[in-house]
């Protein structure tokens, strides 16, 4: 198994550009999230999926836009790119409370955007 | 709403000797509480959870943390570092709300451990 696959690991844009996170699970899991990493600041979330078909803003959701594409696919898209959106980006997926993995996320490698 | 607080940036240990990374929460019911790891330019990974039962908690690794309602802390603990054991490390409060699948997880802001030999 995989795990969570997030493509691409490198990006660089210019101001105003747009792009496409991908990230892909496949562990069957219902939920699924975006995070951005910036230094001395944690993860902080941007949006989640709690099931297919529902996607809800997290704590930094501005400047970003998802889609919950499948079960499996949760795309992360920059419609206008700005240098504040330099960051490392990661996915991540749970399984359901209750189920033999209750409430762990599991993290893809991350995608580093840098935006001039 | 919850949160998560790491009150040390750097934590600096020698091998073999025993490890404390601090974490303290804030959530309103009952915690689900989480420990990660993150190694140099790749994702997080877990290492232990408590949901519910003994306060004392092994994961992976050797890891272990102790959950002190009193104190609304959860400290990352172990015996003996590693030289290995040098990464960042996240603590993580997870409220599940009224939907079991909505859960959204807080982290702190991370604490770099470093064991020199």
């Amino acid at each position: 198994n995989a795990g969570v696959t997030q493509t691409p690991k490198f990006q660089v844009l210019k101001t105003g550009q747009s792009m496409t996170l991908q990230c892909a699970q496949d562990m069957n899991h219902n939920s699924m999230y975006w995070y951005r990493q910036d230094p001395g600041m944690g993860l902080r979330l941007i949006y989640y999926s709690a099931s297919e078909g529902t996607t809800d803003k997290g704590e930094v959701p501005n400047g970003y836009n998802v889609s919950r594409l499948n079960k499996r696919e949760f795309s992360l898209r920059l419609e206008s790119a700005a240098p504040s959106q330099t960051s490392v980006y990661f996915c991540a997926s749970s399984g359901r409370a209750g189920g033999p993995n209750t409430g762990e996320l599991f993290f893809g490698e991350g995608s580093r955007l840098t935006v001039l | 709403a919850q949160s998560v607080a790491q009150p040390e940036d750097q934590v600096n240990v020698a091998e073999g000797n025993p490890l404390t990374v601090k974490c303290t929460y804030s959530v309103s019911g009952n915690p689900y509480l989480f420990w990660y790891v993150q190694y140099p330019n790749r994702g997080l990974q877990f290492l232990l959870k408590y949901i519910t039962g003994d306060n004392l908690v092994k994961g992976s690794y050797g890891f272990e943390a102790e959950f002190n309602k009193s104190q609304t802390s959860f400290h990352l603990k172990k015996p003996s570092a590693l030289v290995s054991d040098s990464a960042l490390y996240f603590c993580a409060v997870r409220d599940f709300g009224s939907d079991t699948n909505a859960g959204k997880s807080t982290f702190g802001d991370g604490t770099t451990l470093t064991v020199k030999p």
